[in-house]
């Protein structure tokens, strides 16, 4: 049964900072995996897909890498701003189609 | 393009009553899946729905059902409600049924159950 884990659940940094958010799943027989950002009380907004067959994606200051046989994927943010406050989750996608999410990590980015 | 829309924004019932929730695929989508999302907690799958044909189904109870018409529009019906189906309920669209495409979600419907 496949099983996703972010860490850290909650992460406060100053603006400006670079950080790394975490995501591993057990089973590396994945699709591809995606990374979103919830606002409170919203809907997801989708920032980047990763194919199985790729290693990374960048969408401005946003890079997220894929270690399948790991079971691992890092989303890096640079240069942080208070806007990029907000939790967010990756999911996999297994060959049923459905996705498997994280629990999400809540980060607040301090002006 | 119109992107995934879902009525109503908020709901409130009573515990043992029944719940039809709405969603409007994004535009040539024909694949609508269903999360629910606890406070907290990343979504859940719930099942989905190609082609008019449920094609997936999470650890979800019987009382849980759904439907998708022609235009790809999609209900989820909750009945017998209980407490703890007071969530966020997300819907999400993809173009076919392709496992490699990526879905979009709609801002979701929070039901809460008294």
């Amino acid at each position: 049964k496949q099983e996703v884990t972010q860490i850290p659940a909650a992460l406060s940094v100053p603006e400006g900072e670079n950080l790394v958010l975490n995501c591993s799943f057990t089973d590396s027989a994945i699709y591809n995996l995606q990374w979103f950002r919830q606002d409170p009380g919203k809907g997801l907004t989708s920032l980047l897909l990763i194919q199985s067959s790729q290693r990374e994606q960048t969408s401005g200051r946003l890079n997220a890498s894929l270690d399948k046989s790991s079971g691992r994927s890092t989303l890096y943010i640079a240069a942080s701003q208070p806007g990029d406050s907000a939790t967010y989750l990756c999911a996999v996608r297994s060959n049923t189609g459905k996705l498997i999410f994280g629990q999400g990590t809540t980060l607040q980015v301090k002006p | 393009e119109t992107g995934v829309t879902q009525s109503p924004t908020h709901l409130i019932k009573t515990r043992g009553q029944q719940v039809t929730l709405r969603c409007s695929s994004q535009s040539g989508h024909n694949t609508v899946s269903w999360y629910q999302q606890a406070l907290g907690q990343g979504p859940q799958f719930i099942f989905q729905y190609y082609r008019e044909e449920e094609n997936g189904r999470g650890n979800f109870p019987p009382r849980f059902s759904g439907l998708q018409f022609p235009n790809y529009s999609s209900e989820l019906n909750v009945n017998a409600l209980e407490l703890d189906d007071s969530a966020l309920y997300l819907c999400a669209s993809t173009a076919s049924g392709g496992a490699r495409n990526e879905q979009f979600f709609g801002p979701g419907t929070r039901l809460t159950v008294l």
